[in-house]
């Protein structure tokens, strides 16, 4: 019973593509989130949803959008790969703001 | 948003306590303060969070100053296994447009 789950786990890709990363989390969390954490271990997030609010990294190109089918899912859409994408990709999910569960990671590869 | 600091790497032996501090001089009033442990190829998982003073649980101790501007993991007795990278998070509980700032890291190695 995996608390928070992505696919796929790898993603390799050519630069200019569109791909999805998918996110779901079964604990019942209002408050989910996607994280970038690139090759020096850096963790910057990305977006936070809430409620139907989005809150925005300003930081994060707008080739990136997150999408909510319903509380329980997050997935993260991106076009137009870029070399500089390639990083591993968390999604988290939380109750208020409290304690962050984190998925196992996307390691995502733009080549 | 808080800014903050961690040292980059430490080292320790087995059995002894590990303290881990963190930087946040411009911590605000409704954050809290939060330690993640990462291992290689796995996501950040939950230690501790408290907001002030000292919290406890069976893994770690959080040690938070009056002034709140910086905080300290505590690690008793560390083993092989708590050799990982560790993240302090800043930010609040309310649903804030603010965003929550991680550390930048600290890759503790433990030693036999």
């Amino acid at each position: 019973d995996t608390a928070v789950s992505q696919t796929p786990k790898y993603l390799v890709t050519q630069m200019g593509n569109d791909k999805s990363i998918k996110c779901e989390q079964n604990l019942g969390h209002d408050t989910m989130y996607w994280y970038k954490q690139d090759s020096k271990k850096f963790l910057k997030i990305m977006f936070s949803y809430n409620n139907k609010e989005l809150i925005i990294n300003e930081t994060v190109p707008n080739r990136f959008s997150p999408k909510s089918p319903d509380k329980a899912h997050l997935n993260l859409h991106i076009n137009s790969l870029e070399l500089g994408d390639s990083a591993v990709y968390f999604c988290a999910s939380s109750q208020d703001r409290r304690e962050q569960y984190f998925g196992p990671g996307t390691r995502l590869t733009v080549t | 948003l808080a800014k903050t600091t961690q040292p980059i790497s430490m080292d320790s032996y087995e059995g002894q306590e590990v303290n881990i501090t963190c930087s946040h001089n411009n911590i605000a009033t409704n954050d809290y303060i939060t330690w993640y442990q990462q291992f290689p190829s796995q996501g950040p998982r939950f230690i501790i969070q408290g907001y002030k003073t000292k919290v406890k649980n069976e893994v770690a101790s959080l040690f938070i100053p009056a002034d709140r501007k910086s905080s300290t993991l505590s690690l008793p007795r560390v083993s092989l296994s708590d050799t990982a990278v560790y993240y302090c998070l800043v930010g609040p509980h309310s649903k804030s447009a603010r965003q929550l700032t991680f550390g930048s890291g600290t890759q503790l190695t433990v030693l036999p």
